[in-house]
């Protein structure tokens, strides 16, 4: 079974360029979610969508980041414009079904964002 | 607030030796508590999980986890290292309530020597 699937793997952007990233859920995972990883600690959640809604974007700057998961499977996250700060990990995850709040989180191999 | 703390940067420990990794967490009510395993360029791993029921817990990759309520502890340990388990590993801990997000410990790195 194929895991969470995430691209680019790396990107490398001048700041105040748009960047966008793209990340495909284990298949039937009705749950996603996007981390930011800084350098020396640990994922900090972004969003999370339940199907194509997203239940939690609480920490989601929303100046700048946007999301979307239009049919409820893949998904993908914006910035526009990057700032030199945003230069981090950008990790995807999914689970089953987040209601049992039991279910494992899988985690894709992350996008690494340089912005220059 | 939910939170979990990983008092160790790093752990060295020579290979065939037992290595154990230490996680404290703080919530209000039950707590579900997670490792994971991350190595370089890669994103996080599942260990193990603790959800409820025998406070020893069993994962992948020969590790294993003791959760300890008096303690608020859950660490994790390995019978016998070997130089691939040299990764950042994280604790994290899973809201009970509210949200369903993971709150992650800051990591401790295992370096294994042969």
């Amino acid at each position: 079974e194929a895991g969470v699937v995430q691209s680019p793997r790396y990107k490398i952007i001048e700041k105040k360029q748009p960047v966008a990233f793209w990340c495909n859920p284990i298949s039937g995972h009705n749950t996603l979610y996007w981390y930011l990883q800084n350098l020396g600690q640990g994922p900090e959640l972004l969003i999370r969508y339940e199907n194509e809604e997203a239940v939690d974007d609480s920490q989601l700057p929303k100046d700048r980041f946007s999301a979307e998961r239009l049919k409820g499977v893949d998904s993908t996250l914006k910035i526009q414009p990057a700032e030199l700060g945003d230069s981090a990990v950008y990790l995807c995850a999914s689970s089953p079904d987040s209601i049992s709040r039991t279910d494992t989180q899988y985690f894709g191999p992350g996008t690494r964002l340089t912005v220059l | 607030a939910q939170s979990v703390a990983q008092p160790e940067d790093q752990v060295n420990v020579a290979e065939g030796n037992p290595l154990t990794v230490k996680c404290t967490y703080s919530v209000s009510g039950n707590p579900y508590l997670f490792w994971y395993v991350q190595y370089p360029n890669r994103g996080l791993q599942f260990l193990l999980k603790y959800i409820t029921g025998d406070n020893l817990v069993k994962g992948s990759y020969g590790f294993e986890a003791e959760f300890n309520k008096s303690q608020t502890s859950f660490h994790l340990k390995k019978p016998s290292a070997l130089v691939s388990d040299s990764a950042l590993y994280f604790c994290a801990v899973r809201e009970s309530y509210n949200t369903d997000k993971l709150i992650f410990g800051t990591g401790t790195r295992l370096q294994v020597f042969p």
